[in-house]
């Protein structure tokens, strides 16, 4: 059981947008920590995707766009494509844990 | 260009010990934190350990502590994984990562738990039966 909550899987069609969802709580995002997202390719390392809740490495696409609030973080993707076909993971830090958490990982198919 | 690059994985018995290392270029090694980063085979990422730029602070998951050793050489640019007292459940793809810094209006600082900019390929630890 991760810390942070992603839903398992999520779809979309190729031109529409999806939202990834990272649940946390008092201990780490909503204490305030910054959430980062990584992209994993089948088969790859995880790439940083966004970093500090909302900023964009060099490199990516606005399609990807990042936001906290409260507990919460989101990744959204707008203008899917089938290269965006990948798992995706948030992590934060946890200060009950004293240690960095990532959550379960979210698996992105495009229909 | 900046790259990381594992390597000391391969097949052990429970119970036995190996290390990893990685080495880094293109990047003043020195000035950043680096970690580990695990992922068994069909699951999801899990922080191993940490070490602060100077080696003077080490990090570790519960996990592991007690039984995984973290370090760096930082006039070899590399980092290494000393792993004891294995157990199937280590099994996994073993990544390094340099830690990114935060930097705010005035100044940046490195948090050993911040975000991880650059991963290394991964290197793989498997159990012979």
């Amino acid at each position: 059981q991760s810390v942070l909550t992603q839903p398992p899987s999520v779809s979309g069609a190729p031109g529409q947008r999806v939202n990834i969802s990272c649940t946390g709580s008092s201990s780490n995002i909503g204490a305030g920590y910054d959430v980062h997202w990584y992209q994993q390719l089948p088969g790859t390392a995880p790439k940083l995707l966004m970093y500090g809740n909302s900023n964009r490495p060099s490199g990516v696409p606005d399609r990807f766009s990042g936001s906290k609030s409260g507990t919460s973080a989101s990744l959204a993707i707008t203008g899917l494509q089938a290269e965006d076909e990948a798992d995706y993971y948030c992590q934060s830090y946890d200060s009950s844990l004293s240690g960095v958490v990532f959550g379960g990982g979210t698996k992105l198919t495009v229909l | 260009e900046v790259q990381l690059l594992e390597s000391g994985g391969g097949l052990v018995q429970p119970g036995g010990s190996l290390r990893l290392s990685c080495a880094a270029s293109g990047f003043t090694f020195s000035n950043y934190a680096m970690s580990w980063v695990r992922q068994a085979p069909g699951e999801g990422l899990e922080w191993v350990s940490s070490i602060s730029g100077s080696s003077t602070s080490t990090y570790y998951a519960d996990s592991v502590k007690g039984r995984f050793t973290i370090s760096r050489d930082n006039s070899k640019n590399t980092l290494n994984l000393q792993l004891n007292s294995l157990s199937v459940e280590d099994t996994a793809v073993y990544y390094c990562a340099k830690v990114g810094e935060y930097c705010s209006s005035t100044s940046c600082t490195h948090y050993y738990y911040y975000y991880m900019d650059v991963w290394g390929k991964g290197t793989a630890v498997t159990f012979s039966s």
